[in-house]
């Protein structure tokens, strides 16, 4: 079955940017999708398709997935967004998760 | 606006039996698939099971597959995940999501959760 890797944490100097990657065997063939999840509450959609941003996303949040490695690049951190974060793909009729990143905004 | 509202959740016993119930409206709910997705105790978000618009594929988590099934009432907007052989590894909370895309497959709108608690 299909696996998404992510790191566990990563830290960003708050005005800073954040950059989160997600790998998976031949990721870029494959449109990658990102969820936000404060504690306590449901995932938000924060970036479809690789590098699309929902109506109500601020501009801040983008993406991208070159080949390698996917990747949410949140610029100008803010207190705000600290959460988690998932990717997530569709792959052979299963929808795969990677196992989250917990951003820290210092 | 888009709603999604779960119920159904609740505390059984190991080998017991849960229908979970997610409410939709806000949208032309014969138009779109849904997911649900659970996410145990401190633990990340795990795909569980889909179905088509109009009911007529399911997909399931090879760790649900053969226990769990998901249906759909078009008529009352309204989707069921009847949950049989529960093991405590199914505690979590489960949520149901709207498919934005069907040929992407991205979750666009997610309900609050409801809570699934497997113990003796």
């Amino acid at each position: 079955s299909y696996e998404l890797t992510q790191p566990l944490s990563v830290s960003v100097a708050l005005g800073q940017t954040a950059r989160i990657p997600c790998a998976g065997n031949n990721i870029g063939s494959k449109n990658v999708h990102w969820y936000q999840q404060r504690p306590g509450q449901a995932p938000v959609l924060v970036i479809y398709d690789d590098a699309n941003r929902p109506s109500g996303i601020p501009e801040r949040f983008s993406g991208s997935n070159p080949g390698n490695a996917a990747t949410l690049t949140i610029s100008r951190a803010q207190a705000g967004d600290e959460a988690d974060y998932y990717c997530h793909v569709w792959d052979n009729s299963a929808w795969v998760f990677g196992g989250g990143t917990k951003l820290t905004v210092l | 606006q888009v709603q999604l509202v779960e119920s159904g959740g609740g505390v059984v016993q190991p080998g017991g039996s849960l229908r979970l119930s997610c409410a939709a409206s806000g949208f032309n709910f014969n138009r779109f698939a849904i997911h649900w997705v659970r996410q145990a105790p401190g633990k990340g978000l795990e795909w569980v099971a889909y179905i088509s618009y109009d009911g007529s594929s399911e997909y399931y988590a090879d760790s649900v597959k053969g226990r769990f099934t998901f249906s759909r009432d078009n008529s009352k907007d309204t989707l069921f995940l009847q949950m049989n052989s529960l093991r405590s590894e199914d505690t979590a909370v489960y949520y149901c999501a709207r498919e934005g895309n069907i040929l992407t497959g991205y979750l666009d709108f997610w309900g609050r959760g409801t809570l699934v608690t497997v113990s003796s």
